[in-house]
This record gives C-alpha cells, structure tokens and sequence, in this order.
C-alpha cells in the first residue's frame, strides 16, 4: 500500500469518449503531480498542483487534458475525445514541498487507459 | 530541456554488485532520484543526491558527479526480487523531476 489511491485501476474506453480518474494523495502531502507512462519508456510529466494552485503544466498536454485540485486534497485528471495514442498508465504521485525543498515522490498504482 | 540517458537493460548474477549509470544535461539542478519499478507497479524511492559523493543504504547505493553531469547506482548481494525497472529522475528549478527512460535489470540464478 503506497498511501496514494488511485480510481479506477482500469479503463477501457472508446475513441472519442471523456474519461476522468481521480487521485487521493498521501494527507499531508502539499504537491500532487501526475504522470504518463508507456511500456518501455518513464513516466513522463502531464502537470503539477501545490495545495490547489495548479504551477506548472507539460507543453505535451493538449487542451484535452484538464485537471483540478479543488480544495488542495484529491485530484482528478479528465481527458476528452480520447484517441488512439492516450492509451497509457495514468501517474499520480504526491510529496511535500516547501521553498527551496525537493522531496522525493510517492507513487500511487495507477490507472491503465486502453482506447478501444 | 533536459536529456537523460541511461541503458536500456543490464543483466547480472544472482549476488554480484551491479553498477547503473546515468548521464544528464539539465538548467536548474537541483536533485536526482532513483527510483525501482516493479512490472505493473509504481516506482518507489530509492535514493536522492544533491551533493558530490557516495550516498549508501544498505545495499544500495548511489554516486553524483555534478560537475560531469553523472550518477550511478550500484546494486550489491544482488538477489532475484531486484529484477525491476530503475528509473534516474532529475530535480530541476521547480522541483518536478523529469524522468529517464529506465534501466531494466535482470537478475538471473
């Protein structure tokens, strides 16, 4: 058990369809970050949240992808019009952070998307 | 940007030491990570250096050169279970780290 959750651990879903997934980070973790991964390759940045703030976001990331932290606790990661190539491992990792610290990740299982 | 290298797999003996390099060139260092991923899990913190040297955890341990831009990971008493992915990842100005590729190891009998 890695203290992150993750919903749902699959989805199978059709070209074109939305899909959401959720992330409930580790409590006192501050910064949640989510991930992309494909077989054979790192996990690959999609964007960042400190508390609800959302800082940084990849320049991979198209307009279909939108994510939100409402209040600074769980996360949720929508893609719409899904296509061929979103078919990945969805990341979410959590840390805590302040100024000038870098604290390592805590990785949640994450979500396999399949595009049918 | 940022460019990380690492080799794609290594094979290696039940109980030896084995060595995992990675190479990097990145704006903002500010840290790396190494990290071990299991087949269809999530990776897990191995280790962080920030400074020159040798950092040792029991039988792992990891080595950064900031200067070269270098860092390894070396794996000793090598046993079945460290058959995994190991990720290098480095920190940089706004501390999201920025993953390499991953290094499959292969411990064989």
């Amino acid at each position: 058990d890695t203290g992150i959750s993750q919903d749902p651990r699959h989805k199978i879903t059709k070209r074109g369809q939305n899909v959401t997934f959720r992330c409930d980070p580790i409590s006192e973790h501050n910064r949640l970050y989510w991930y992309r991964q494909t077989l054979g390759q790192g996990p690959e940045f999609l964007t960042y949240f400190q508390n609800e703030a959302q800082l940084e976001k990849s320049r991979l990331l198209s307009d279909r992808f939108s994510a939100e932290r409402p209040k600074g606790s769980f996360s949720t990661l929508e893609i719409q019009r899904t296509e061929q190539g979103d078919s990945a491992m969805y990341l979410c990792a959590s840390s805590l952070g302040g100024t000038g610290s870098n604290q390592p990740q805590h990785f949640g299982d994450g979500t396999r998307l399949s595009i049918l | 940007g940022q460019n990380i290298d690492q080799p794609t797999e290594m094979t290696a003996t039940e109980g030896a030491i084995v060595q995992i390099n990675c190479t990097y060139q990145t704006s903002g260092f500010n840290g790396l990570f190494w990290y071990q991923q299991h087949a269809g899990e999530a990776p897990t913190f191995l280790s962080y250096n920030v400074l020159d040297g040798l950092e040792e955890k029991g039988r792992f341990s990891s080595f950064l050169s900031r200067s070269k831009g270098y860092s390894y990971l070396l794996l000793k008493e090598l046993q079945m279970k460290d058959s995994a992915s190991y990720l290098c990842a480095v920190g940089r100005g706004s501390y999201i780290p920025t993953f390499g590729r991953g290094t499959s190891l292969i411990v064989h009998p």
